[in-house]
């Protein structure tokens, strides 16, 4: 069974503080890795999809990696508007639709 | 519209309650979704519908869940008999194609159901 699994399940940083949430993940023939934010009382906003292992993709102070095992979501120089929810997930082998969710991180940023 | 519309946003119902839960999808989107997403929990597949077939039903958590797609747009998830594990927040979601997601869905606001 395909599981996703998100570390820290919280985290805490001041502006300006840059770090990395991280997203293990097993799956049989991985058909997409995908990061979504989350709001509270909102449904989750796209951010990325990673395809294979050294792929990379970028979007303001974010940038999300992939390897074979993980992938990392990478915040540079945060911002307290980057306070949310961060969801990983990944579209299991067998479906070319179905999304299993990790947990998510919620990040806080403070001023 | 611009987004995809859920409603109502939030619901209480009583144990044994029958409720519907409505989904406007973006115009013109052939896949929609249902997810239940769980307090502290990430979102779990329910169904997935393209256009009017509903091709996978396999998360839907007991026979007192049923969703439907008559025409191809609006969507409405009905749970019977409402029982407190019921309780969660449930998201919809569209894409414009079929599979290949390659931009990710498009989801809801959601509605939170309470089952007291």
């Amino acid at each position: 069974e395909d599981q996703v699994t998100q570390s820290p399940e919280a985290l805490r940083l001041q502006e300006g503080e840059s770090s990395s949430l991280n997203c293990s993940y097993t799956v049989s023939g991985l058909r997409g890795l995908f990061w979504y934010r989350q709001d509270p009382g909102k449904g989750p906003e796209f951010l990325f999809t990673l395809y294979s292992a050294g792929e990379e993709k970028e979007k303001e102070r974010l940038k999300a990696t992939l390897t074979k095992k993980e992938s990392f979501l990478h915040i540079t120089a945060p911002k307290p508007e980057d306070s949310a929810t961060y969801l990983c997930a990944v579209r299991e082998g067998g479906s070319n639709y179905k999304l299993t969710f990790g947990k998510g991180t919620l990040l806080t940023v403070n001023p | 519209g611009a987004g995809v519309s859920q409603s109502p946003r939030y619901k209480v119902a009583k144990r044994g309650q029958d409720v519907a839960l409505r989904c406007d999808p973006i115009s013109g989107h052939v896949s929609l979704f249902w997810y239940q997403q769980a307090l502290g929990q990430g979102p779990e597949f329910l169904t997935y519908f393209q256009n009017e077939a509903q091709l996978d039903k396999s998360g839907l958590p007991s026979d007192r869940f049923f969703a439907e797609r008559p025409e191809g747009s609006v969507s409405t998830l009905k749970i019977q008999r409402t029982q407190q594990e019921d309780s969660a927040v449930y998201l919809c979601a569209s894409s414009l194609v079929g599979p290949g997601i390659e931009y990710g869905y498009t989801f809801g606001s959601g509605t939170r159901l309470t089952v007291v």
